[in-house]
């Protein structure tokens, strides 16, 4: 089946730094999702993205849908304490209602 | 606060025994979803249900059931619970064209030993 390979899987960065971590697929997607996983908590929408191309703001977060619709990627600038967790990209199939997720990416940031 | 809620928060089950985790959705979505969460493994979809009575198996169905008789509720149900379905379990809702992503649960985590 289809499968998002995200990338780097865990990260420990110093507060303030600028935090990119990206998502790629063998299949073409019509809309790429990042959301965000506080501990013990469910996934929480971030960003959502529907054009190839398309970058979009959230705050200090700055999505980018690439332009092959094959990947996308997810930048945190000024990295604060809060912003511990594990982050997912999800890619929706055109057609069906499903999304396919990526494996996550654990954030640490170090005070 | 509009969502899904989910119970139990967390349990531990002896292997053999059958439990039911519930989840309902107040938004009047049409999709409803289970997840298992592990590490390194992210989110693996269970079953779903794309409306109130119909559902469809997921990449890993095995050893679980779902129903769907209303729009709100869509439980998941261990037949006989083995020590590999230790997990954390989410439920999931969209609407029907699904642009606007999932709105999840909290989780239960459960413990199978």
């Amino acid at each position: 089946g289809q499968q998002l390979n995200q990338s780097p899987q865990s990260m420990f960065i110093q507060e303030g730094e600028d935090v990119s971590m990206n998502c790629t697929s063998s299949s073409i997607f019509n809309t790429w999702l990042w959301y965000k996983q506080d501990p013990g908590e469910g996934p929480v929408l971030l960003i959502a993205l529907y054009k190839a191309g398309e970058l979009t703001s959230n705050g200090r977060l700055t999505a980018q849908f690439g332009i092959t619709r094959k990947d996308s990627f997810l930048n945190i600038s000024a990295s604060i304490p809060s912003d511990v967790g594990i982050y997912f990209c999800a890619g929706h199939l055109q057609g069906t209602y499903k999304y396919i997720f990526g494996t996550g990416t654990r954030l640490k940031v170090l005070a | 606060t509009a969502g899904i809620t989910q119970a139990p928060t967390s349990q531990i089950l002896a292997a053999g025994r059958s439990m039911t985790l519930r989840c309902t959705q107040d938004m009047r979505h049409n999709a409803m979803y289970w997840y298992r969460q592990d590490l390194g493994l992210g989110l693996r979809l269970i079953h779903y249900s794309n409306t109130a009575g119909t559902t469809g198996k997921g990449e890993v169905p095995d050893g679980y059931s779902v129903s769907r008789a209303n729009t709100d509720d869509f439980p998941l149900t261990l037949a006989s619970a083995v020590p590999s379905q230790t997990s954390v379990y989410f439920c999931a809702s969209s609407s029907s064209t699904g642009s606007k992503g999932y709105t999840f649960g909290s989780g239960t985590r459960l413990t199978v030993v």
